[in-house]
């Protein structure tokens, strides 16, 4: 699976969009990349994934580059609760296990 | 509701004894997981199952065992063999195999090896 690189830490103000970026320049054609996050002392929360196209929910955004070398989560209106360390994962289609790396650490300041 | 529980939340244990993790699940999920976190970093796999009465080690396994019996329950038996057993445990389950099958967290036990 290919690794990812993230920011180790980002600000944001409540109600504005956060905008959390990742590189994963070695993704190969048949890897999603998956955004979960992570409030502290619990266990992960899944946001959302994609393979090229951007996708929304109701949580939030992905934004691919058309060349699937980085990707960016954005959470259009932050909220306090949405402080958390974010981690941006490749992973195969055939499925099997997430990698985590060391993600990013957002706090969302009043 | 459906979800997957862990217990207990904290637990303690004297140095050179075995401990054993509790991991329920009733989304009638057929994969299971364990990760170990550490102060700090990211989560690390333990061991996997994709289906019952079969497990694969992960990337640390060593120090470490577990048992798929029931498609429910995937327990995790940390051993005296484990030189640094002290840290955050979370298992997730999901639907088997394909990349769009998202996994799902338990709330983690914290395990203090004193």
């Amino acid at each position: 699976d290919a690794k990812t690189t993230q920011p180790p830490s980002m600000d944001c103000a409540e109600g504005r969009a956060a905008n959390l970026p990742c590189n994963h320049s070695t993704i190969s054609g048949n890897e999603y990349v998956y955004w979960y996050r992570q409030i502290h002392s619990q266990g992960p929360q899944y946001i959302i994934h994609g393979l090229k196209n951007n996708e929304t929910n109701e949580m939030a955004s992905l934004i691919i580059t058309e060349d699937r070398k980085s990707s960016t989560l954005i959470l259009p209106h932050a909220t306090l609760r949405d402080t958390a360390v974010y981690y941006c994962i490749v992973r195969s289609n055939q499925g099997g296990k997430l990698i985590f790396g060391q993600g990013t650490e957002l706090s969302v300041k009043p | 509701d459906g979800g997957i529980t862990q217990s207990p939340k904290y637990l303690f244990r004297k140095e050179g004894q075995n401990v054993t993790l509790s991991c329920e699940q009733n989304l009638n999920h057929d994969a299971m997981y364990w990760y170990r976190q550490d102060p700090g970093q990211g989560l690390r796999l333990i061991y996997y199952s994709q289906i019952v009465n079969d497990f694969q080690k992960g990337d640390i396994a060593e120090g470490y065992s577990v048992s798929r019996e029931k498609k429910e329950s995937f327990p995790l038996t940390v051993t005296s063999a484990q030189k640094n057993p002290t840290a955050f445990y979370l298992c997730a389950s999901s639907l088997p195999g394909l990349a769009y099958n998202e996994q799902f967290f338990g709330p983690g036990t914290r395990l203090t090896v004193l």
